[in-house]
């Protein structure tokens, strides 16, 4: 069994200061975690992606995420926001192997960011 | 395709009809899965296939949701005698195996009236 727990449903920012989006897992198996951004009207794009290999994972749009096993986290930042990064950010986690492949989503988080 | 293909991308249907949404996956991605999206709302897993096994439907929600994928080519999920409720974005993705990144199309947005 596998799940996903963002712990904001909104996050706001102002524009030039440090992005944090919270991501908590849970997973019966060693686990891919992903992150997703979807913009309004948009589909959804991947941002980063951890799959076992190092901890500390470099997306894009200067994003970033670090796998920390001892507290079941994937939390995602940015050490700047731009009015661009405004967007629904989703946390996924899917079993590396074994158990069920089907992407668990979390339900997003709401990224604003104020001028 | 250089991307995962959905048609089509809006559809307004009258309630009690059936509808039929189309997804082209990447070639050579052996997973296809079909998600919904309620407006405002995060993604709700509808059914997984994977190469030729048989598929995963444990998330469609009644048996009026049905759909089908024909080896590692498209998909069509349908939907028969549509609900108000069944208005969402219905997302179609594909990953080259399991475990691995899935890639998502633009989605079908469906309204029923």
């Amino acid at each position: 069994a596998q799940s996903v727990t963002q712990l904001d449903s909104h996050v706001s920012v102002s524009e030039g200061t440090p992005v944090l989006l919270r991501c908590n897992y849970s997973s019966s198996y060693s686990p891919s975690l992903f992150w997703y951004v979807q913009h309004p009207n948009k589909g959804l794009q991947l941002l980063l992606k951890y799959t076992s290999a190092a901890t500390l994972v470099k997306g894009i749009n200067g994003f970033e995420a670090e796998f920390k096993k001892s507290e079941t986290s994937f939390h995602l930042t940015k050490p700047s926001a731009h009015m661009s990064d405004a967007a629904e950010y989703f946390c996924v986690v899917s079993p590396a192997s074994g158990g069920s492949y089907i992407p668990t989503f979390g339900r997003g988080t709401s990224l604003i960011v104020h001028p | 395709g250089a991307g995962v293909s959905q048609s089509p991308s809006n559809k307004v249907t009258e309630k009690g009809k059936d509808v039929e949404l189309r997804c082209d996956p990447i070639s050579g991605h052996t997973a296809l899965y079909w998600y919904r999206q309620r407006l405002g709302q995060g993604l709700e897993f509808l059914i997984y296939f994977q190469g030729n096994s048989a598929p995963d439907k444990s998330g469609l929600p009644s048996d009026r949701f049905s759909a089908e994928r024909t080896g590692e080519s498209v998909s069509t999920l349908t939907i028969q005698r549509t609900q108000q409720e069944d208005s969402a974005v219905y997302l179609c993705a594909s990953s080259q195996r399991e475990g691995l990144e899935a890639f998502f199309g633009q989605g079908t947005r469906l309204t029923v009236v």
